[in-house]
């Protein structure tokens, strides 16, 4: 199984601050990396997926960016909203293994 | 929302019995998944279907059987229970594998005694 690991494991901000996390991935056989939102007590719901090197992606205030080549994403949160208040699993798919590896996620708390 | 749904959504039950979970499908995808989520580890991937018939293992599949009779259905099946599957299990579709959004169940929280 090859790791995949997101930093900081928690983030706590406040209404209106921009933030953003890493995902970081095995660089070699790179064929997609995930990026889903997971409130509480729901179920895991899709940002983006990213496949090119240098990817940039938008939805709303969230966007994410992709280095294939070093093995990162960031995503990132602008003028942060309690309602963003989740965790942010990024997921990396590599082709060998099958499936998509989830990393732990960063759990981003938004205070009014 | 995918149409998505797992069954039951609570469930209690004994050390040493079977269960069975079961997730079934609207969107007519190939693939379907069965993850695991508990507190330090994220999500885990149990087994994983390409097809009526066809599944593979995951990264947590040991105490863990799965059926695929119908390209609907995806049964997760515990053999005989044990404290340590306790756990929320989430049931996942896709289209494709790999570049293709996963679209995730409501889960199944399942507590063993």
């Amino acid at each position: 199984i090859l790791n995949v690991e997101q930093s900081p494991q928690s983030l706590h901000v406040q209404e209106g601050d921009s933030t953003n996390f890493t995902c970081s991935f095995p660089s070699s056989n790179f064929y997609a990396l995930h990026w889903y939102r997971w409130e509480t007590a729901k179920s895991p719901e899709a940002l983006f997926v990213m496949t090119l090197n240098g990817d940039e992606k938008k939805k709303g205030r969230i966007s994410a960016t992709l280095n294939t080549k070093e093995g990162y994403s960031y995503l990132y949160i602008k003028g942060s909203q309690p309602e963003d208040s989740a965790t942010y699993l990024c997921a990396h798919y590599g082709g060998s293994q099958g499936n998509l590896i989830f990393g732990k996620g960063t759990k981003l708390s938004v205070k009014p | 929302d995918a149409g998505i749904t797992q069954s039951p959504r609570h469930k209690v039950t004994e050390t040493g019995t079977p269960v069975t979970l079961r997730c079934h499908q609207t969107e007519n995808h190939r693939y379907m998944y069965w993850y695991r989520q508990d507190p330090g580890h994220g999500l885990r991937l149990i087994h994983y279907s390409y097809g009526v018939k066809d599944t593979d293992k995951g990264e947590v599949s040991d105490g863990y059987s799965v059926s695929r009779s119908k390209t609907e259905d995806f049964l997760l099946t515990l053999e005989s229970a044990t404290s340590s599957q306790t756990s929320v299990y989430f049931c996942a579709i896709s289209e494709w594998q790999g570049r293709e959004t996963q679209y995730f169940g409501p889960g199944t929280r399942l507590l063993v005694l």
